[in-house]
């Protein structure tokens, strides 16, 4: 079992660029989640999905944030056009049914 | 609308028991109570689960009273390194409620030599 995996493990970019993360969860689990880390507001959940569906977005900030799970193996955050005020640790975790969450290391993401 | 309430920080030496407390009035029949532990710079990792009473693993040990208002989390002879943030989480992961997957501030957990 190689855990939830993400990638890149650091991203630095420019204000207004594109940015994407990415995150395969544990195979066999059913739930994703993407949160995201920061010193003023700690650990804040992005959004959530069950069986691959989007099931509660309402943690996402605005509309740059989008995220996708084309399949049960692969999921993405994307930012588009990134700000400063996005650079956070970005941490996806996966789970099965009422288990505990399973998180990769996160995406450390600076905009400048 | 399960909330949780913990100390921000505590200190510790090598070889101590640590026990944290979690407060959660609000906690629902369905609802689990977790424990995480972080480290700088990686996700949480789970560390012990419960429903009521108590239960122990390898590595902790979880209380929780009959009211279920509250549950601490017991660290037996803390080495320097179990310093992390400790977060207690309450709910029914089970259910589309993702009020109840909100981690709060944590207990920042400091051991000494």
């Amino acid at each position: 079992d190689a855990g939830v995996i993400q990638s890149p493990r650091h991203e630095v970019t420019e204000m207004g660029q594109e940015v994407t993360l990415r995150c395969k969860p544990i195979s066999g689990h059913n739930s994703l989640f993407w949160y995201r880390q920061t010193m003023m507001r700690g650990l804040e959940l992005l959004i959530y999905f069950n069986n691959n569906v989007p099931i509660d977005d309402s943690g996402m900030p605005e509309d740059r944030f989008s995220a996708k799970m084309p399949n049960a193996s692969f999921s993405t955050l994307k930012i588009q056009p990134s700000e400063p005020r996005d650079s956070a640790v970005y941490f996806c975790a996966s789970s099965l049914m009422d288990s505990p969450l399973h998180f990769g290391n996160g995406t450390r993401l600076t905009v400048t | 609308l399960a909330k949780t309430t913990q100390p921000i920080s505590m200190d510790s030496y090598e070889g101590q028991e640590v026990n944290i407390t979690c407060s959660h009035n609000n906690i629902a029949t369905n609802d689990y109570i977790t424990w995480y532990q972080q480290f700088p710079s990686q996700g949480p990792r789970f560390i012990i689960q419960g429903y009521k009473t108590k239960v122990t693993n390898e590595v902790a040990s979880l209380f929780i009273p009959a009211d279920r208002k509250s549950s601490t989390l017991s660290l037996p002879r803390v080495s320097l390194s179990d310093t992390a943030v400790y977060y207690c989480l309450v709910g029914d992961i089970g259910a589309y409620n993702t009020d109840k997957l909100i981690f709060g501030t944590g207990t920042r957990l400091q051991v000494f030599p």
